[in-house]
C-alpha cells in the first residue's frame, strides 16, 4: 500500500539535544510538508519542499532544519534551538503544490522534550 | 489573527441525524477551501473540497456549502454514523500564497449510536 510512513511514533529528548524525525513516502509525490500541532491550534507549516534538493520554510521554521535530498524522503531536525519544542509533528506530500492536489498525510511523531 | 476559523470547538449529534460544522475565514482572497478529517493518533485524511467558483459540491453523504459573500463555509454530513467521530479541520488556499493552506483549529465531532 502507497502512504506515508512517519517515525518513531512518539519520541522523548533531553533539552539541547537536537532530533531526526523520519518521513518517507512511496506515493511518488514531488512535494512533502512538515506540519506542527499543538493544543488549541490549527497545523503549522515548518517547511515544504517542492522538489528533490530544494525546500523552502514555512511559518514557524526558526528552530529546525530539513534535507531533500530524495524524492522519497523529507528528514526534519528539531534542534536546540527551538524554544518550545514539545509538539505532535506531521509530514505530508502531494503530487503538486496546485490546489488540486490534497494532501496526504504521515500518523505523526509526537515528541517530548524534558 | 486566525484567517480561518471554525467558533465550534465540539459537536454531538444523534446516529442517523445530520451533522452541520461551521467554518469562517477572513481573507477574501481565499479560492479553495478543504475539509479534513482526523481520528486520534492518525494524520488527517482529505474529506471534500470547494473552489470559489462554485457554492456547493457533494460528495455521498458529505457536501460542503460556501457563501462567499458571507465568508462562510460549512460541511454537512447525512446521514450521521458512529464512524464519522472524528476532528475535523477546515482549510483555505489561494495563489497568492504559493497555495500554502491556512487551518482552523478544528471541531471534534461525536456521533451517538
Amino acid at each position: 500500500d502507497g502512504g506515508i510512513t512517519q517515525s518513531p511514533k512518539y519520541l522523548f529528548r533531553k533539552e539541547g539535544q537536537n532530533v531526526t524525525l523520519s518521513c518517507e513516502q512511496n506515493l511518488n509525490h514531488d512535494a512533502m510538508y512538515w506540519y506542527r500541532q499543538d493544543p488549541g491550534q490549527g497545523l503549522r507549516l515548518i517547511y515544504y519542499s517542492q522538489i528533490v534538493n530544494d525546500f523552502q520554510k514555512g511559518d514557524i521554521a526558526e528552530g529546525y532544519s530539513v534535507s531533500r535530498e530524495k524524492k522519497e524522503s523529507f528528514p526534519l531536525t528539531v534542534t536546540s534551538a527551538q524554544k518550545n519544542p514539545t509538539a505532535f509533528y506531521l509530514c505530508a506530500s502531494s503530487t503538486a503544490t496546485g490546489i488540486r492536489s490534497p494532501l496526504h498525510f504521515g500518523n505523526g511523531t509526537r515528541l517530548t522534550v524534558t | 489573527d486566525q484567517q480561518v476559523k471554525q467558533n465550534s470547538p465540539s459537536l454531538s449529534v444523534q446516529e442517523g441525524r445530520i451533522s452541520i460544522l461551521n467554518c469562517d475565514y477572513t481573507n477574501s482572497m481565499f479560492d479553495y477551501f478543504l475539509w479534513y478529517k482526523k481520528y486520534p493518533a492518525e494524520g488527517p485524511t482529505f474529506l471534500i473540497s470547494i473552489s470559489s467558483i462554485k457554492d456547493k459540491n457533494e460528495d455521498g453523504r458529505f457536501t460542503v456549502f460556501l457563501n462567499k459573500s458571507a465568508k462562510h463555509l460549512s460541511l454537512h454530513i447525512v446521514p450521521s454514523q458512529p464512524g464519522d467521530s472524528a476532528v475535523y479541520f477546515c482549510a483555505a488556499t489561494n495563489a497568492g500564497n504559493n497555495r500554502k493552506l491556512i487551518w482552523g483549529l478544528g471541531t471534534s465531532l461525536a456521533v451517538n449510536p
